[in-house]
């Protein structure tokens, strides 16, 4: 299986930073990588699907870079509701399999 | 408008089924894959299946055997038959819909299964 490793599994950040997480696939995915943001109590909401283009409704303050074993997930201007977790996944191989997470708190 | 509402969770003993359904609008059933994540508590997310539009399923190494996913495209419901339930399969389950470009994009609710006795 193919393991993803995000970076920090947390951060704290002050509204206005700027906000990158990291995350790296065991072997080559390509461009097979979706991000996820997920509020407390509800459902995952999707942000960015390979590994660069923005879903449709997300804000551009949202961007993503990488391919290969590399990815990063950047918040340009951190917004009071930007305050969640994130997780990676990857969609090139079965089984599909996401990154731990990581929670961005308020500093 | 898409939308996805999981039902059918609840308290159900080691050892036992129960079949999750999701029901489906703004769009046909078998037009796009359609896949099962879970969550269990405090945990992050688990990928468990997929069902692509000709019929093709894949399972994670965790539920196969035991987890069946299936649709019912008249009814544009999506279902999964769970068998031999264990305590670790206690989560949330989502069920969620391929966007445009191989890439999940719909997410439903969630519904929640506790395995206990």
């Amino acid at each position: 299986d193919i393991q993803m490793t995000q970076s920090p599994s947390s951060l704290s950040a002050s509204v206005g930073d700027r906000v990158t997480i990291t995350c790296r696939a065991s072997q080559g995915i390509s461009k097979f990588l979706s991000w996820f943001q997920q509020q407390p109590g509800t459902a995952p909401k999707s942000l960015i699907y390979a590994a660069s283009s923005l879903q449709s409704g997300v804000p551009s303050r949202f961007s993503g870079t990488g391919s290969g074993t590399d990815f990063t997930l950047t918040i340009s201007s951190l917004q009071p509701e930007d305050f969640a977790t994130y997780y990676c996944q990857q969609y090139s191989t079965y089984p599909w399999t996401f990154g731990q997470g990581t929670k961005v708190e308020i500093k | 408008e898409v939308q996805l509402v999981e039902s059918g969770g609840g308290l159900i003993q080691p050892g036992g089924s129960l079949r999750l359904s999701c029901a489906a609008s703004g769009f046909i059933v078998g037009t796009n894959y359609m896949t099962w994540v879970r969550q269990a508590p405090g945990k992050g997310l688990e990928w468990i299946s997929v069902i692509y539009s000709g019929g093709s399923t894949y399972y994670a190494d965790s539920v196969k055997g035991r987890f069946t996913i299936s649709r019912d495209n008249s009814k544009t419901t999506l279902y999964l038959q769970m068998s031999s339930l264990r305590a670790e399969d206690t989560a949330v389950y989502y069920c969620a819909r391929e966007g445009l470009v191989g890439a999940i994009k719909y997410w439903g609710q969630g519904t929640l299964v506790t395995v206990s006795s």
